[in-house]
């Protein structure tokens, strides 16, 4: 059963900064059923990321991901005031069919 | 527009029934996978179940295993969850999203394949407490 682990839980930016969220993987997984959301309070997740390294349609290019055996990362590379949120991992495939990691926040400092 | 719309939230007493619905438009709701997904108050993400196109498959995440159900209407571009037995534990909001599968194929053989959920709804609100 694969479980994703996100850190770090919480990270505090200021904005222009670089954020560098992980995801680790508990078992071998295809980066292709890999994604990335981004979630406000009280809205619904966005895709950001998919197959580890796609951008998802109109999201900007300071979204970036990357993936190296069972690490995952998503970089932002220049925070904007609206990139302050949640974000999790998603393994989309195996048993159970569809895990998520716990999420990360991403706090103005 | 591509857009999903959950109903059928609200209060109901532990053991109680429910039944969600997820009203897809912009899309041909036949051609997708779909799924449910939903947050407790203050906690991440949980996949609950997903459906094939024709229904033919369905699959659920073991907690909910036995007590929901999970069916759609293709003629009225509609998802559902029937929430049977139900306990504290799955209060939550609940969010139904399109799933998406695609599979690139080169003479006969996977090229590349991405699986992931691009269009989500906004979510309905299912509280169980006496």
């Amino acid at each position: 059963e694969v479980a994703l682990t996100q850190s770090p839980g919480t990270v505090s930016l200021s904005p222009g900064e670089r954020a560098t969220l992980s995801c680790w993987a508990s078992q071998s997984v295809s980066s292709s059923y890999l994604a990335w959301y981004q979630q406000k309070p009280g809205q619904a997740p966005r895709l950001l990321i998919y197959g580890a390294s796609n951008r998802a349609t109109g999201i900007p290019d300071r979204f970036s991901g990357s993936a190296s055996g069972t690490d995952f990362t998503l970089t932002i590379s220049r925070v904007e005031p609206e990139d302050f949120a949640f974000y999790y991992c998603q393994h989309y495939g195996d048993s159970p069919l569809v895990t998520f990691g716990q999420g990360t926040k991403v706090e103005i400092k | 527009e591509v857009q999903l719309v959950e109903s059928g939230g609200g209060l109901v007493q532990p053991g109680g029934s429910l039944r969600l619905s997820c009203a897809a438009s912009g899309f041909t709701f036949s051609s997708f996978w779909m799924s449910w997904v939903r947050q407790a108050p203050g906690k991440g993400l949980e996949w609950v179940a997903n459906i094939k196109q024709d229904g033919s498959e369905k699959y659920y995440v073991d907690s909910v295993k036995g007590r929901f159900t999970i069916s759609r209407d293709n003629a009225k571009n509609s998802l559902y969850l029937q929430m049977n037995s139900l306990r504290a534990e799955d209060t939550a909001v609940y969010f139904c999203a399109r799933d998406r599968r695609d599979i690139t194929m080169v003479r006969g053989f996977v090229y590349s394949s991405y699986y992931y959920m691009d269009v989500w709804g906004r979510g309905t609100t299912v509280t169980v407490s006496s």
